[in-house]
């Protein structure tokens, strides 16, 4: 089945450690996001990426870090530079051509020990 | 930050009864997604939009772009108790880089007790 994967499901952080959140796709996606969501609230773009080997900042890019070495992943890593850490963090993918949709992995959630 | 209005940020639905919600903005957009997430998981796409006036229909639920391409709605026929969960609008502004999407804060849909 093609789609998008997310791992861990849960992700904890001791102060002052970096962690990496993994993402995958199967759909052949060209462009791949990042999004941070804190509860109650909507989705602010970290990262993305249209192509291999590069990638833009989104909102909210301090304190994080990304790589897209092949099309089919785009991992996340949070630095101890990221104060507050805790969130829901959403992976998405679509192809580059205008007007084409996101879709979203099942997220990761990231706790602070 | 954030460009999109979306109201109400929460309703309570009984059984049976129409929903309505929507998205307003001061700028124009060329797409408009609307999307739901269920606790703990990533959003899933229920409607796309891509001309202005559209109306568009997946099983019970209905969406439009609205005619000035700065608002849309969402409304849920018949709700069941499975339409509980986060209903997020999304829309693509006319010049937005890298296809990125501005989301709405959202509209928690809960069961009246």
């Amino acid at each position: 089945d093609g789609g998008i994967t997310q791992s861990p499901k849960y992700l904890f952080r001791k102060e002052g450690q970096n962690v990496t959140l993994s993402c995958e796709q199967n759909l052949n996606h060209d462009a791949m996001y990042w999004y941070r969501q804190d509860p109650g609230q909507g989705l602010r773009l970290i990262y993305y990426s249209q192509i291999v080997n590069d990638f833009q900042k989104g909102d909210i890019a301090e304190g994080y870090s990304v790589s897209r070495e092949k099309k089919e992943s785009f991992p996340l890593t949070v630095t101890s530079a990221q104060k507050n850490p805790t969130a829901f963090y959403l992976c998405a993918s679509s192809q580059v051509a205008a007007q084409e949709t996101q879709y979203f992995g099942p997220g990761t959630r990231l706790l602070v020990l | 930050g954030q460009q999109l209005n979306q109201s109400p940020q929460s309703m309570f639905i009984q059984e049976g009864e129409d929903v309505s919600m929507n998205c307003t903005s001061s700028s124009i957009f060329n797409t408009w997604l609307w999307y739901k997430q269920d606790p703990g998981e990533g959003p899933v796409l229920l409607i796309a939009l891509y001309k202005a006036g559209e109306l568009t229909s997946n099983g019970r639920l209905t969406a439009q772009f609205g005619i000035t391409r700065k608002d849309s709605f969402l409304n849920i026929s018949a709700s069941i108790p499975s339409d509980v969960g986060i209903y997020f609008c999304a829309g693509r502004l006319i010049k937005a880089a890298g296809n990125k999407l501005t989301f709405g804060g959202g509209t928690r849909v809960l069961v009246k007790p």
